[in-house]
């Protein structure tokens, strides 16, 4: 079935410094890609999407690209601000489902 | 701008007793789902629904489970005798179509 891998957390890093927050995908068909973001106290964010092979989404500085062919799908940003910590969840959507299948979330956390 | 409300925020309850976990859609959405996730584990789907019935569920979604629309704004998840292994926080979401989910800030069930 398909599924979806993130790497472990807690990613702890310095304001400024890059981000890559990897995520890897098992599925039939051509699912869609999200990655969401929960902020404390707060319910799971849509960050951004793509909908096929090699779509890039990008929302506040953060960028992710659908790679078929490595059938990646990994979070980045070039300068993590201290407001970027919080829980990342990378998750996919099958082809003729709506349900999501998430993996199990990446906690980042920036220091001044 | 509209969200997802869920109550109560944290729910403590004996084994064996049933729960209502309540959650308010965004208004003009017409799909509606209940995930779980239990600690640090993946965030799993529970079920979908769609014009007043189940639409998908998973295996986790037994007997002891059942969601309702009581009335034109809540969307409900019951859970008629619950285990120790129903802890979790459970996330409701909405949408208007296979377009994105929207997400409550969750509900942390306790069982004892």
């Amino acid at each position: 079935g398909n599924s979806v891998t993130q790497m472990e957390g807690p990613v702890t890093l310095s304001e400024e410094a890059f981000l890559t927050i990897n995520c890897t995908y098992t599925a039939t068909g051509y699912p869609s890609l999200f990655w969401y973001v929960q902020y404390p106290g707060e319910g799971l964010q849509l960050l951004l999407k793509a909908t096929k092979a090699d779509d890039k989404g990008s929302n506040k500085g953060f960028e992710a690209t659908y790679r078929k062919e490595t059938t990646s799908f990994h979070l980045e940003k070039g300068s993590v601000q201290v407001s970027d910590s919080a829980v990342y969840f990378c998750a996919l959507r099958g082809s003729g489902t709506y349900k999501y299948i998430f993996g199990t979330g990446t906690r980042l956390k920036v220091l001044a | 701008e509209p969200e997802v409300t869920q109550t109560p925020s944290h729910q403590v309850t004996q084994m064996g007793q049933e729960v209502i976990l309540r959650c308010v859609p965004i208004s003009n959405h017409l799909y509606f789902y209940w995930y779980r996730q239990i600690l640090g584990q993946k965030v799993e789907f529970l079920v979908s629904f769609y014009n007043n019935e189940i639409s998908e569920k998973s295996e986790i979604f037994d007997d002891q489970f059942s969601v309702e629309r009581p009335d034109g704004s809540n969307f409900t998840l019951k859970i008629r005798s619950t285990k120790l292994e129903d802890s979790a926080m459970y996330f409701c979401a909405s949408s208007e179509g296979e377009g994105e989910q929207f997400f409550g800030p969750g509900t942390r069930l306790t069982v004892l």
